[in-house]
């Protein structure tokens, strides 16, 4: 069984830029999480999706979005990009039935923003 | 609000030597409990996890970790370390319903 799957792999933008992160997630898993991980600020938890709706957000501004299309596959955007958004964005997939909490990761996109 | 904690953000060990990886936590109830494993560039893979029952847990590459609700904690151990050990180690906490909640990580270098 294939694994999660994040795309691009690594990009590089410039302040002001707007990016799209795309994650297919492992068969049969309906649920996305998104996590931010930086060296400062550790692994922060973006959103979760569920069937296509936000089933749990974290604390990061508006700028910060994601969707989930029917296929489970998930996109996460970051508009008028900053500088402090130059981290590794993980995927992470789970069944999502019994909300146990374990996630399968993907190997992450990252971005680098000048 | 659960929290976690992994008071050692690096640790150096010899090849061959004992392991123990600190993590404790902070939950009103018995939480899901983790520890995943990410080599640099990578993505984080699952060693072992705690839902209930047995208070120690075995999980890949001969690691394993122990529940102690009397004192919060979820510590990680490995008898002998291989030098394909060298990773960020990190524990998460996780609740029905919710995210999971990681630690600050724990950065293992092994020495030949």
């Amino acid at each position: 069984k294939a694994g999660v799957t994040q795309t691009p792999r690594y990009l590089i933008k410039t302040r002001g830029q707007q990016v799209t992160l795309s994650c297919s997630p492992i068969s049969g898993h309906r649920s996305v999480s998104w996590y931010q991980q930086t060296p400062g600020q550790g692994l922060q938890f973006l959103f979760e999706y569920f069937s296509e709706t936000q089933r749990n957000k974290g604390n990061f501004p508006g700028r910060f979005s994601g969707r989930q299309f029917s296929n489970s596959r998930s996109e996460m955007n970051v508009s008028t990009l900053e500088l402090g958004d130059s981290a590794l964005y993980l995927c992470a997939s789970r069944t999502g039935a019994a909300n146990t909490g374990e996630l399968f990761f993907g190997e992450g996109s990252r971005l680098t923003v000048l | 609000a659960q929290s976690v904690t992994q008071p050692d953000i690096h640790i150096t060990v010899s090849e061959g030597a004992s392991l123990e990886l600190r993590c404790n936590y902070s939950y009103g109830a018995t939480p899901y409990l983790f520890w995943y494993v990410q080599s640099p560039g990578q993505g984080l893979q699952l060693l072992l996890k705690y839902f209930s029952g047995d208070t120690l847990v075995q999980g890949i590459k001969g690691f394993e970790a122990e529940f102690k609700r009397s004192q919060s904690s979820f510590n990680l151990r490995k008898p002998s370390v291989h030098w394909s050990d060298a990773a960020e180690y990190f524990c998460a906490v996780g609740v029905i319903g919710n995210m999971l909640t990681f630690g600050g990580g724990t950065r293992l270098m092994v020495k030949p």
